[in-house]
């Protein structure tokens, strides 16, 4: 079974550039949920997508936003980038809701400059 | 809301030693419990999972964890440490009603000879 795939691997954007990550979850699987990690904040949590539908927003500004696709593809954008968006963006997947374990991709690694 | 603490930012150990990475929890109720690890550049992979039952949970590699509720505590460990462990590990807690993962901020384990 295929895993959690993320492209870009790799991006570099400028400040006030936009962007968009996506992710594709493992088959069968309808959470998508988006995190970003950065050294100094670890692991925080942006929002998660069930069956088309923003189930948990993190505390992020609007300018990052999501969406999830009837084939549970997620994508994430953020407009207006700011050099602090720098981080790698983590997706995870999961079959339905909080007991079953996440999957993650390998993340897209986002540089603004 | 749930809450994760993991106190040492960096453990060093020999190798053949035995390792133990601490991870305290705050949940109101029965919470589901992770360790994931993560190599430099890549994406988290899960170690082990406590959702019920027995507190003491093997995984992948060796690592085994003990869910203790009284001291909110869900302790990573293995009795001998390979170089190849050499990673980051975060331990994280979901609750019932679909609620997000939420991770701590990760102990980065260096192996020395």
């Amino acid at each position: 079974k295929a895993g959690v795939t993320q492209t870009p691997r790799y991006l570099i954007k400028t400040r006030g550039q936009q962007v968009t990550l996506s992710c594709s979850p493992i088959s069968g699987h309808r959470s998508v949920s988006w995190y970003q990690q950065t050294p100094g904040q670890g692991l925080q949590f942006l929002f998660e997508y069930f069956s088309e539908t923003q189930r948990n927003k993190g505390n992020f500004p609007g300018r990052f936003s999501g969406r999830q696709f009837s084939n549970s593809r997620s994508e994430m954008n953020v407009s207006t980038l700011e050099l602090g968006d720098s981080a790698l963006y983590l997706c995870a997947s999961r079959l339905q809701g909080a007991n079953t374990e996440a999957f993650f991709g390998q993340g897209t690694r986002l540089t603004v400059v | 809301a749930q809450s994760v603490t993991q106190p040492d930012i960096h453990i060093t150990v020999s190798e053949g030693a035995s390792l133990e990475l601490r991870c305290n929890y705050s949940y109101g109720a029965t919470p589901y419990l992770f360790w994931y690890v993560q190599s430099p550049g890549q994406g988290l992979q899960l170690l082990l999972k406590y959702f019920s039952g027995d507190t003491l949970v093997q995984g992948i590699k060796g690592f085994e964890a003990e869910f203790k509720r009284s001291q909110s505590s869900f302790n990573l460990r293995k009795p001998s440490v390979h170089w190849s462990d050499a990673a980051e590990y975060f331990c994280a807690v979901g609750g019932s009603g679909n609620t997000p993962l939420v991770f701590g901020k990760g102990t980065r384990l260096s192996v020395i000879a």
